[in-house]
């Protein structure tokens, strides 16, 4: 079955340093999104992507993030400068299409650890 | 907007007992419904879906959950625990938009099975 592939499973870094995240979505796939969850707490929404262009974003998704598909294939994120509240699991999925039979696909994750 | 409550972080059930989790959703149209598992250390996997049609729908592992219009619920329950169903499920929302259409997630709520 095809799967969402996310890189590195788990990355240390110190505050202020530049992180980037990247995720293979499933090939035939149109919308991207990331999402994290911050150690006991909810799923939140960060970004979607479509047509090469951020089609929605949420209040955390400030200028401290940015996303880009560089290749066709692989989808990043990037954390400009770090603090140490971006101590999460950051989620990346994929969707064939809009309507309610293309659901999610999610990634196994990216732990990421600011020190 | 939309939104998703759940009702309980922690649930304690006995193996072979009724797995019940209570989802309540909030949207302004209709609503896709979703219930995604998340195991010890690994992404999230879905478990169910709701788009339309039928109201009670299955899904993986005996789990099933029901679309309550009225109620604005969409419970998931399980007849008979089973030791391998401790992890933790979410239950999230999402409607249909020209790009994107991102999910909102509950909280959560950790299912533990004592033998």
């Amino acid at each position: 079955e095809p799967e969402v592939t996310q890189t590195p499973s788990h990355q240390v870094t110190q505050m202020g340093q530049e992180v980037i995240l990247r995720c293979v979505p499933i090939s035939n796939h149109l919308y991207f999104y990331w999402y994290r969850q911050i150690l006991g707490q909810k799923v939140e929404f960060l970004v979607s992507f479509y047509n090469n262009e951020i089609s929605e974003k949420s209040e955390i998704f400030d200028d401290q993030f940015s996303v880009e598909r560089p290749d066709g294939s692989n989808f990043t994120l990037k954390i400009r400068s770090t603090k140490l509240e971006d101590s999460a699991m950051y989620f990346c999925a994929s969707r064939r299409g809009v309507t309610g039979a293309n659901v999610l696909t999610f990634g196994a994750g990216s732990r990421l650890t600011v020190l | 907007a939309q939104s998703v409550t759940q009702l309980g972080s922690h649930v304690s059930v006995s193996e072979g007992a009724l797995v019940l989790l209570r989802c309540n959703y909030s949207s302004s149209v209709p609503p896709y419904l979703f219930w995604y598992v998340q195991y010890p250390n690994q992404g999230l996997q879905l478990l169910l879906k709701y788009t339309t049609g039928a109201t009670l729908v299955k899904g993986i592992n005996g789990f099933e959950a029901e679309f309550k219009k009225s109620e604005t619920s969409f419970h998931l329950t399980k007849p008979s625990a089973h030791m391998s169903d401790a992890a933790e499920y979410f239950c999230a929302v999402s409607v249909i938009k020209a790009a994107g259409n991102k999910l909102t997630f509950g909280g959560g709520t950790r299912v533990l099975v004592k033998p």
